[in-house]
């Protein structure tokens, strides 16, 4: 069975940095491309940035350019996202996404339940 | 302001089909595949179609798909109250490079 278990969600003052992780499990996780999407209160799923299985390939939404850095360890299992310089704005609950294949470009099928990270002085 | 357009609220009573529509352009839906998403709010969001109209396994033939030009809908019918959820499309976007999702729908079952 996929599991996915986000963490790190906490709350944060603006400007400073965050690293959200998730650790994968139910499948042979270096074979996939891995994402994360939020979901900001009381709005809809926004999704964020894409790594595919070896790293090759790393795509982000206009909203986090810049700012935030995906990366992922194979040998561990595990995804991250590296978040500077966080906004009021990037107050979401976190999801860690499995993608359908090794590229970013197909769709997501499992989700995790989420880590929430708010941010505010 | 998402991407794609979707209505924000639909409804319906058991029993009854109704239809999700989800508007895009040349950059997504136009040249991509569509996917659906049923989410309740706090929890997994689930892969309910994929590739305009296909569904993986353990989702019932309830939930169907299609695409046609720069749309998308999703219909659900023998509506039944555990379907009461939020829906999404989504599309990888070629100018954007990056996927897209649409607003929501939330679904009520009256």
């Amino acid at each position: 069975e996929v599991q996915l278990v986000e963490s790190g969600g906490t709350l944060v003052q603006p400007g400073r940095s965050l690293r959200l992780s998730c650790a994968a499990s139910g499948f042979t996780f270096d074979d996939y491309a891995m994402h994360w999407v939020r979901q900001a209160p009381g709005k809809g799923l926004e999704w964020v940035s894409g790594i595919s299985r070896s790293s090759g390939d790393i795509v982000y939404a206009d909203s986090v350019k810049g700012r935030f850095t995906i990366s992922r360890d194979n040998a561990k299992n595990s995804l991250f996202l590296q978040m500077n310089s966080l906004r009021a704005e990037d107050t979401a609950l976190y999801y860690c996404a499995k993608g359908y294949t090794s590229s970013c470009t197909e769709e997501f099928d499992h989700w995790g339940q989420g880590t929430l990270v708010t941010v505010s002085s | 302001q998402s991407v794609l357009t979707q209505p924000p609220s639909a409804s319906g009573t058991p029993g009854q089909r109704v239809t999700i529509s989800c508007s895009g352009s040349s950059s997504n839906i136009g040249s991509n595949y569509v996917y659906w998403y049923q989410h309740l709010p706090g929890t997994a969001p689930k892969l309910l179609i994929y590739r305009n109209n296909q569904r993986p396994s353990g989702v019932p033939d309830r939930f169907s798909g299609s695409k046609s030009g720069t749309s998308a809908s999703l219909a659900i019918s023998g509506l039944r109250s555990e379907d009461e959820a939020d829906y999404y499309c989504a599309a990888w976007d070629d100018s954007l490079s990056g996927w897209v999702f649409g607003g929501g729908t939330k679904l009520t079952v009256l």
